[in-house]
């Protein structure tokens, strides 16, 4: 069965950094791309970013370019994102999710809220 | 960027009726949109992608049409579980994938 667990989630001020973890199980998690996608509090869902299986090609909405960095660690099964330079706007629950387009898995969600 | 508008905002309908949702793309997205359910607390659900092919286990009353700018997701009954905000996302020209803003359907 596949199964997305995300983490690291909590409270940040603005400026500040978090790193997102997504731990990974039920399936061959280095032949499958990931994304992460988050979701305002009462709001859409919006695309954050992309990873290929191999880690070697990225892709990053306009929004959160230059601030924040997806990694993957294979060996280990696990997906993380640097959040740095958080800003108010970034407080939303962010969402884990496995393939290139079509997302037919997705983790439950952390939340990160960015508030002074 | 390819922008996804949803119609209407809220659907108000009793349970056993007969639901249309609309989604309509900026610009042609041939067939690549998909169809996401969510309920509060819940993360996505993948219903249609293909923009007509049911993902596995999905009932068949949920049912993806359209394509090109013009989309439609039907519900033919609607059942107690059904009541959730669904979302459209096009795949066709990415980065970014984007979703339109969501319809609610909601008990009459």
């Amino acid at each position: 069965e596949v199964e997305l667990v995300e983490s690291g989630g909590g409270l940040v001020q603005p400026g500040g950094s978090l790193r997102l973890s997504c731990a990974a199980s039920g399936f061959t998690f280095s032949s499958y791309e990931m994304n992460w996608f988050r979701q305002a509090p009462g709001k859409g869902l919006e695309w954050v970013s992309y990873i290929s299986g191999s880690g070697n090609t990225k892709y990053y909405a306009d929004s959160v370019k230059g601030r924040f960095t997806l990694s993957r660690d294979n060996a280990n099964n696990s997906l993380y994102l640097q959040m740095n330079s958080l800003r108010v706007e970034d407080t939303a629950v962010y969402y884990c999710a496995r393939d290139y387009d079509v997302i037919h898995f997705w983790g439950q969600g952390t939340l990160v809220a960015v508030s002074s | 960027e390819i922008v996804m508008t949803q119609s209407p905002a809220t659907l108000s309908v009793s349970p056993g009726a007969r639901a249309t949702l609309s989604c309509r793309a900026s610009q042609s997205v041939n067939s690549n949109l998909a169809w996401y359910q969510q309920k509060p607390g819940q993360a996505p659900r993948l219903l249609v992608y293909g923009a007509s092919l049911r993902a596995s286990g999905i009932p068949a009353r949920f049912s993806g049409s359209g394509s090109g700018t013009e989309f439609t997701l039907t519900i033919s009954s609607l059942q107690s579980e059904d009541f959730a905000v669904y979302y459209c996302q096009q795949y066709n020209d990415w980065p970014p994938l984007t979703f339109g803003g969501g319809t609610k359907v909601e008990l009459k």
